[in-house]
């Protein structure tokens, strides 16, 4: 199985800094790397697909990146309204895997 | 619109069953992925299940040979049933549409299945 890593677990930025969490898995996935983000008692949204594809309606502030084994979701300018919980997952083999979450405080 | 709506999560004894269901609308769950992840509380997203449109269905380890996913066409609805149930279970069910790149585009809003004595 795929194992996955994902850090840092919580970080706290201040709106308008630039926001990084990476994920790095135990081989080599290609670009089948997906984000989502998760608010308490909603369901998770999807952000990113292929590792660098924005899902349709998702802020341009959101963006993926990396192939291989290591990915990043970069969020440029954050905002209030992206306090939240972020997921990688892995969707190259089964079984299908998230990283551990990254929360997102905002200041 | 597509719309994923979960039921059947309930309070159940450890040892129990309970099926799941995931009504669709705005896709057709016959010629889809569709797959189930859980949220255990406090924990992260964990993936359960996916049902191909072929009709191959595959599990997580945590799940084998205790849940059954499955399909009826007619009613256009996902559903999971769920046997020997334990603690570990406890968690928000989500049913979700498998989209480009395996990702999962669409999902519904969770149902809650408790297990406890």
């Amino acid at each position: 199985d795929i194992q996955i890593t994902q850090s840092p677990s919580t970080l706290s930025a201040s709106v308008g800094d630039r926001v990084t969490i990476t994920c790095r898995t135990s081989q080599r996935i290609s670009s089948y790397l997906n984000w989502y983000q998760y608010k308490p008692g909603k369901a998770p949204k999807p952000l990113i697909y292929s590792a660098v594809s924005l899902q349709s309606g998702v802020p341009s502030r959101f963006r993926g990146s990396g192939a291989g084994t290591e990915f990043t979701l970069t969020i440029t300018t954050v905002q209030p309204e992206d306090s939240a919980t972020y997921y990688c997952q892995q969707s190259y083999s089964l079984p299908w895997a998230f990283g551990q979450g990254t929360k997102v405080e905002i200041k | 619109e597509v719309q994923l709506v979960e039921s059947g999560g309930d309070l159940v004894q450890p040892g129990g069953s309970l099926r799941l269901s995931c009504a669709a609308s705005g896709l057709s769950v016959s010629v889809n992925y569709m797959t189930w992840v859980r949220q255990a509380p406090g924990k992260g997203l964990e993936w359960v299940s996916v049902l191909y449109s072929g009709g191959s269905a595959y599990y997580a380890e945590s799940v084998e040979g205790r849940f059954t996913i499955s399909r009826d066409d007619s009613k256009n609805t996902l559903s999971l049933q769920m046997n020997g149930l334990t603690g570990e279970d406890t968690a928000v069910y989500y049913c979700a549409k498998v989209g480009d790149g395996y990702s999962f585009d669409f999902w519904g809003q969770g149902t809650l299945v408790t297990v406890s004595s």
